[in-house]
């Protein structure tokens, strides 16, 4: 039972433009979720976060919003730019120990020059 | 700036055989985790810590065992290496927990291969 879910292994997009990724979660108890990036034979780094009080929170050219009645997280990410191709992780947990979080399986984005 | 250093980076081990991955910090963090990823997932928890001498089991955490000795490192061990280890094991701490939750810093990698 996947208690996070990203539902897309890939995205392609141009660069300039828009990239979406999605999240799903099942577990209520969840309360703080993060995004993370990946490189290639690299760790994963952390991008932005967001706590169940918010439904929006920006860095930049990324926005997390959270639905918690859909239980559904995306990343937003404007203009893309090809330095952002890399693995997006989503990852969920409790409030009170974010480092016990449960990863989605990751959307490998591609931005095209 | 080192940050996470995990040692080393890649093995290959017969099955049955053992072997020990050595995490290290230098940000002074209280907790630190190990995790493997299989290809095509996300990051698994296998065990973790929240200070000096303490360890508690993750989501996957048998065949392997931890210590953390020193704050500043936390080992994972394989008694018995099984194919079924074969994996990229990232190490990763974080500030103590509480408000706000801390992030994750991961080290780079240890790919595990076990033949």
């Amino acid at each position: 039972d996947q208690q996070v879910k990203q539902n897309s292994p890939s995205l392609s997009v141009q660069e300039g433009r828009i990239s979406i990724l999605n999240c799903d979660y099942t577990n209520s108890m969840f309360d703080y979720f993060l995004w993370y990036k990946k490189y290639p034979a690299e760790g994963p780094t952390f991008l932005i976060s967001i706590s169940s009080i918010k439904d929006k929170n920006e860095d930049g050219r990324f926005t997390v919003f959270l639905n918690k009645s859909a239980k559904h997280l995306s990343l937003h990410i404007v203009p893309s730019q090809p330095g952002d191709s890399a693995v997006y992780f989503c990852a969920a947990s409790g409030y009170t120990n974010a480092g016990k979080s449960t990863f989605g399986d990751g959307t490998t984005l591609t931005v095209k020059p | 700036n080192a940050g996470v250093t995990q040692t080393p980076k890649f093995r290959v081990l017969k099955t049955g055989q053992s072997m020990t991955l050595l995490c290290a910090q230098d940000m002074n963090h209280e907790y630190m985790y190990w995790y493997r990823q299989d290809p095509g997932m996300g990051l698994r928890l296998i065990h973790y810590s929240v200070g000096e001498g303490t360890t508690a089991k993750g989501e996957v955490p048998d065949g392997y065992n931890v210590s953390r000795l020193k704050k500043q490192n936390f080992l994972l061990g394989l008694e018995s290496a099984a194919p079924s280890q074969t994996s990229v094991y990232f190490c990763a701490s974080s500030p103590t927990s509480g408000t706000p939750p801390g992030e994750l810093f991961f080290g780079e990698g240890s790919r595990l291969t076990v033949l």
